[in-house]
């Protein structure tokens, strides 16, 4: 597997808290995303980076933030969490290329009651 | 505008009997296509792609994959499945004039295997 860590892998918290998520690679690839998947959506993409501080807005980016001060970590930020924000939540990266498949981690399952 | 779908949210398959998940997709230009599979509790892996060339791609797990640009399809498919197939699968597509160099996908909603013993 590609060396892709997503932490925490389960979160449960309540309405209107923030939460951060966090991506690390060990693979010193250029490009990193973030998705959330959704039954019935498939996987929808939310931000997207493209080097260290430049990122770019997704299909579904409306109350997410994110950030890329080093190559290697990656954070989606839930600035005041909403129910519909309920989902399982992947990273991913690709090497530049535009023909480089992406990999994926394993995914932050996040509850919001 | 840019869009893949697939046809089936399940597929049920025999131990031993060929196996086709279905993908279609529609983009302007030559397109990048890619298929992953996901276990449960696990990120999507990559099986293959076709980026360009013969339109039999061979990937990961005895998988392969037919493009077809008069169909605009590219279906995956295992001449015999096992019951260790059994899992989520997802087309991908990239075009062109969609993500460029940042390599965005865009995907399928996704086909449930099950593959009875």
């Amino acid at each position: 597997d590609a060396g892709i860590t997503q932490s925490p892998r389960h979160k449960v918290t309540e309405t209107g808290t923030p939460v951060t998520l966090r991506c690390h690679q060990t693979e010193n690839h250029r490009y990193m995303y973030w998705y959330r998947q959704d039954p019935g959506h498939g996987l929808r993409l939310i931000h997207y980076s493209y080097g260290v501080k430049d990122t770019d807005k997704g299909e579904v980016s409306d109350g997410y933030s994110v950030s890329r001060s080093k190559t290697e970590d990656f954070l989606l930020t839930l600035e005041s969490a909403t129910s519909s924000q309920t989902s399982v939540y992947f990273c991913a990266i690709s090497p530049a290329g535009s023909n480089q498949p992406q990999h994926f981690g394993d995914g932050t399952r996040l509850s919001i009651l | 505008a840019q869009s893949v779908a697939q046809p089936e949210d399940q597929v049920n398959v025999a131990e031993g009997n060929p196996l086709t998940v279905k993908c279609t997709y529609s983009v302007s230009g030559n397109p990048y296509l890619f298929w992953y599979v996901q276990y449960p509790n696990r990120g999507l892996q990559f099986l293959l792609k076709y980026i360009t060339g013969d339109n039999l791609v061979k990937g990961s797990y005895g998988f392969e994959a037919e493009f077809n640009k008069s169909q605009t399809s590219f279906h995956l498919k295992k001449p015999s499945a096992l019951v260790s197939d059994s899992a989520l699968y997802f087309c991908a597509v990239r075009a062109p004039n969609y993500g460029g160099a940042t390599n965005k996908l865009i995907f399928g909603t996704g086909t449930l295997l099950a593959v009875q013993p």
